[in-house]
């Protein structure tokens, strides 16, 4: 066990709707990051966080993406208007140095 | 483009046996590596990291070698246990540069 949790951790949802994924990271980590891996992929990065600063986010991230991290400990991912490609496992890391260290995942299958 | 692969998509090792999992990355500028486990259904979970300015590490019944010349990167587990059947990533980044770059990944088939 990691440290780090997420909040659902699965999500069925239908075209169209918003879904909102949370992650709480391992508590003295000040840096956290999410990742969108596919079925027979690596993960793929898309954003990046130190404490509640926002830092890199990748063209992966569309305008109908969000990720926020308020108070600089948990952190929630939302996807607006979600379509059939968003369907992917929704996966957060947590670091103090380089070592990222993942949670679980958040499975998100869009119908 | 920048990418990190690896050669075998899937390996099968009897079980008791040494398992050997390679890895090829194309940008010479990374200085940090990563091996990550991935069970079904779960996140990928830290193995053995390594610098650049290392050749070798090694952890519990786990080897990671580095060839900066060749950029290549291999993952030794020894004496495999049913336990280890997974997906195996190597992962890289560089200094001032946060997001890790995956490959595809090794699927570890332990044989009994």
């Amino acid at each position: 066990d990691t440290g780090v949790s997420q909040d659902p951790r699965h999500k069925i949802t239908k075209r169209g709707q918003n879904v909102t994924f949370r992650c709480d990271p391992i508590s003295e980590h000040n840096r956290l990051y999410w990742y969108r891996q596919t079925l027979g992929q690596g993960p793929e990065f898309l954003t990046y966080f130190q404490n509640e600063a926002q830092l890199e986010k990748s063209r992966l991230l569309s305008d109908r993406f969000s990720a926020e991290r308020p108070k600089g400990s948990f952190s929630t991912l939302e996807i607006q208007r979600t379509e059939q490609g968003d369907s992917a496992m929704y996966l957060c890391a947590s670091s103090l140095e380089d070592t990222q260290y993942f949670g679980p995942g958040t499975r998100l299958t869009v119908l | 483009g920048e990418s990190v692969g690896l050669h075998l998509p899937t390996l099968s090792v009897q079980e008791g046996d040494n398992s050997i999992i390679n890895c090829a990355y194309s940008n010479s500028a990374s200085d940090y590596f990563i091996w990550y486990k991935q069970e079904s259904g779960k996140g990928p979970q830290f193995i053995i990291d390594i610098r650049s300015n290392m050749d070798k590490r090694q952890g519990q019944r786990v080897t990671v070698l580095l060839n900066k010349t060749v950029k290549h990167l291999s993952l030794q587990i020894a004496a495999t246990q049913p336990g280890d059947s997974a997906v195996y990533f190597c992962a890289e980044n560089r200094q001032g540069n946060e997001k890790l770059t995956f490959g595809t990944g090794t699927r570890l088939t332990i044989i009994p």
